[in-house]
């Protein structure tokens, strides 16, 4: 058990529906990371929030959105949902993110995830 | 877009024997990680990198790095039943950006 826990394990919904994830990093950490796992894209990184903000933005559509709360928990909104976006998605975090030099590593711990099905 | 490239895509073995998997990168790092996955489920971090480091040691795991040919492999010995997963390496870039960049992964089988 890695300590991050992703709600809900599964989801299915219809085309043009929105549906959000839900992400609570492990005690302690302020980094949270979003992923996306597909067959024909396998992961792929889709944003990063430190301790509140948006700090690093990956291969995400427009189409999907994120937050993080003041009690460190994320959120991942997917709207418009096509077909395509069936997948994978995880959540992982980490202690810092603040690229500071004296930090040379960044171990991330990834939730179970919630896979996703479009219909 | 996928980093690396994880040699080789599958890979099948007797229990016991040693499964040796090779990651390729592009771009500089500030360190490389290796995960495991079970099918379908969460992926387990096993080992991290630094860029400076050249082998590692994790109880039945040992990675190498060699940064001048972008390059990782990771050695697992004495192999298990339970070791059937898919590993990915994951690399985290140089300067502040920490997010990771996975490769395509390699699906290991050990049969009992």
């Amino acid at each position: 058990d890695s300590g991050v826990t992703q709600t809900p394990k599964h989801l299915i919904t219809a085309t043009g529906q929105r549906v959000t994830l839900r992400c609570s990093p492990r005690s302690g950490d302020l980094s949270v990371y979003w992923y996306q796992q597909s067959l024909d894209q396998g992961l792929q990184f889709l944003i990063q929030y430190y301790n509140g903000e948006e700090r690093a933005k990956g291969n995400i559509l427009e189409r999907f959105s994120a937050q993080q709360f003041p009690d460190l928990h994320s959120e991942l909104n997917l709207s418009s949902l096509e077909l395509g976006d069936s997948a994978l998605y995880f959540c992982a975090s980490s202690a810092t993110g603040t690229g500071n030099p004296r930090v040379a590593q960044e171990t991330q711990y990834f939730g179970p995830g919630t896979r996703l099905l479009v219909l | 877009s996928q980093q690396g490239e994880e040699d080789p895509q599958a890979l099948s073995i007797q229990e016991g024997e040693n499964a040796t998997m090779n990651c390729s990168y592009k771009t500089s790092i500030n360190n490389l990680q290796w995960y495991r996955q079970n099918s379908g489920r969460g992926l387990v971090h096993l080992i991290l990198i630094r860029s400076n480091e050249r082998e590692k040691h994790s109880g039945r795991l040992r990675v190498t790095l060699d940064t001048s040919k972008k390059s990782s492999s990771l050695l697992i010995t004495a192999s298990r039943a339970a070791d059937t997963a898919s590993y990915f390496c994951a690399t985290a870039p140089g300067g502040s950006a920490r997010q990771l960049t996975f490769g395509s992964g390699t699906q290991l089988t050990v049969l009992p």
